[in-house]
């Protein structure tokens, strides 16, 4: 069982829908949560970058971390066919190296 | 603003040449990440350098080795290629105080 998990989706939302991506996890020592968009063909980009549980907002994203449960999310409000990419949950613990889950392929069509 | 710069961008190599893989971290960014990401997967960590000296190291197979040079870019050399090389490869830079890490645009390498 890998440490990160995350469904491949893909998620296909109509233009507008409010998103909801989440990841699990096993490794109790992991503290810090990211999330990353990637695009087709290009490098992952940090969209939210978290320490220890509660919520963080940004715009139309939401980032909860939830320890207790072992569970974080990423919501993005008011989809845009922009957002549609690729999006990696990461997390680490006094590493600075990441775990990444595999990534949620998102479409939001007009 | 000046983002990672890696090339080449597209490679296509016969089985068991070798490659050389090229980053440029961001300018004042004195550490780098190397990582693989095969398709529809995570990326898997490499290898890391802070200062020009290897600080972390992950799934980095024997064939592969990578160094870091004073003007902080680094290179990923991979001898004996093997069809599972096939990935995008990634470079990340950041300030050793802080830890997000920024992308490049990767290296596809494609083995034959």
């Amino acid at each position: 069982q890998k440490e990160v998990e995350q469904d491949p989706g893909p998620l296909s939302v109509p233009e507008g829908a409010i998103v909801s991506l989440n990841c699990t996890y096993s490794n109790s020592a992991f503290q810090y949560f990211m999330w990353y968009r990637q695009y087709s063909r290009k490098g992952p980009e940090l969209l939210m970058y978290t320490y220890s549980s509660g919520n963080k907002e940004d715009g139309r994203f939401t980032a909860q971390v939830d320890k207790s449960s072992k569970y974080i999310s990423l919501f993005i409000r008011d989809s845009q066919p922009s957002d549609s990419a690729t999006y990696l949950c990461a997390m680490r613990g006094g590493s600075y190296i990441p775990t990444f889950g595999r990534g949620t392929s998102l479409i939001v069509h007009p | 603003a000046a983002g990672v710069i890696q090339s080449p961008r597209h490679l296509i190599k016969e089985k068991r040449e070798t490659a050389t893989l090229k980053c440029y971290p961001i300018p004042r960014h004195d550490t780098v990440y190397w990582y693989q990401q095969g398709p529809g997967q995570d990326p898997q960590f490499l290898i890391s350098f802070y200062e020009k000296m290897q600080s972390d190291k992950g799934s980095i197979p024997d064939r592969f080795s990578a160094q870091q040079f004073s003007d902080y870019h680094s290179e990923l050399n991979m001898s004996s290629l093997e069809l599972g090389d096939s990935a995008l490869y990634f470079c990340a830079s950041t300030l050793a105080v802080t830890d997000t890490q920024y992308f490049g645009p990767g290296t596809r390498l494609t083995v034959l």
